[in-house]
């Protein structure tokens, strides 16, 4: 089965500052990669998706990178703001949209 | 206007002691989910229906059940909770089932947290 790593498990930034994830896959089948923002106690928000026939995708201060040679993909938060603090998930799937969670990581912006 | 509506938000049970949870969607989507996510851990899918055709993982106890009486609904059956069950269950949503077509993105419903006693 596929299996998603992430890193890193905690990150702090101060406000203003980017922020990058990175999660590597092992499945070269996998060909959807959603980005997930969970906050205290609330349910996992899709912020962002790249399917696997693109490189590159951005929606205002978020993008997403992927790399299907390397089997990775990362996200970029520019500009980060203190409502940014969450705990971020990436996934990948493949064939049957079985999404496969990173272990996901606990951002906080500093202001 | 929620899509994917949960409930209990909060449940509590005893341990042995069987539960139910719901999960109802307004978008009309083929494929439900249920998902487990313990404490500082990533959601784990337990199965999902597309449509009424059922598919469990293979790693998912035989202590849970689902049944998707229509369209949408669907249930979360724990027949026997252990304490080990405690957790927050998610339910999703998706139009398709199939990874790269524009339906495949999961909509979560906000969660049942369990608690066994």
């Amino acid at each position: 089965g596929e299996n998603v790593e992430q890193h890193p498990s905690t990150l702090s930034v101060q406000e203003g500052d980017s922020a990058v994830i990175k999660c590597t896959y092992s499945d070269s089948a996998s060909n959807y990669f959603p980005w997930y923002k969970q906050e205290l106690g609330k349910r996992p928000q899709l912020i962002i998706d790249i399917r696997s026939n693109v490189g590159e995708k951005k929606d205002q201060r978020i993008a997403v990178t992927l790399n299907k040679t390397a089997k990775h993909f990362s996200l970029h938060i520019t500009e980060t703001q203190p409502e940014d603090s969450a705990v971020y998930f990436c996934a990948a799937s493949g064939g049957a949209n079985n999404l496969f969670f990173g272990t996901g990581t606990r951002l906080t912006v500093i202001p | 206007d929620a899509m994917v509506i949960q409930n209990p938000r909060y449940q509590v049970t005893q341990f042995g002691k069987p539960v139910t949870l719901s999960c109802s969607q307004t978008l009309n989507h083929n494929v439900m989910y249920w998902y487990q996510q313990k404490s500082s851990q990533a959601p784990k899918l337990l199965f999902h229906y597309y449509d009424k055709d059922f598919n469990n993982e293979a790693d998912t106890p035989d202590n849970f059940q689902s049944r998707r009486p229509n369209t949408s609904f669907c249930f979360l059956d724990i027949r026997s909770p252990g304490l080990g069950d405690a957790a927050m269950y998610l339910c999703a949503t998706s139009r398709d089932r199939t990874s790269g077509s524009l339906g495949d993105t999961q909509y979560f419903g906000p969660g049942t947290r369990l608690t066994v006693l």
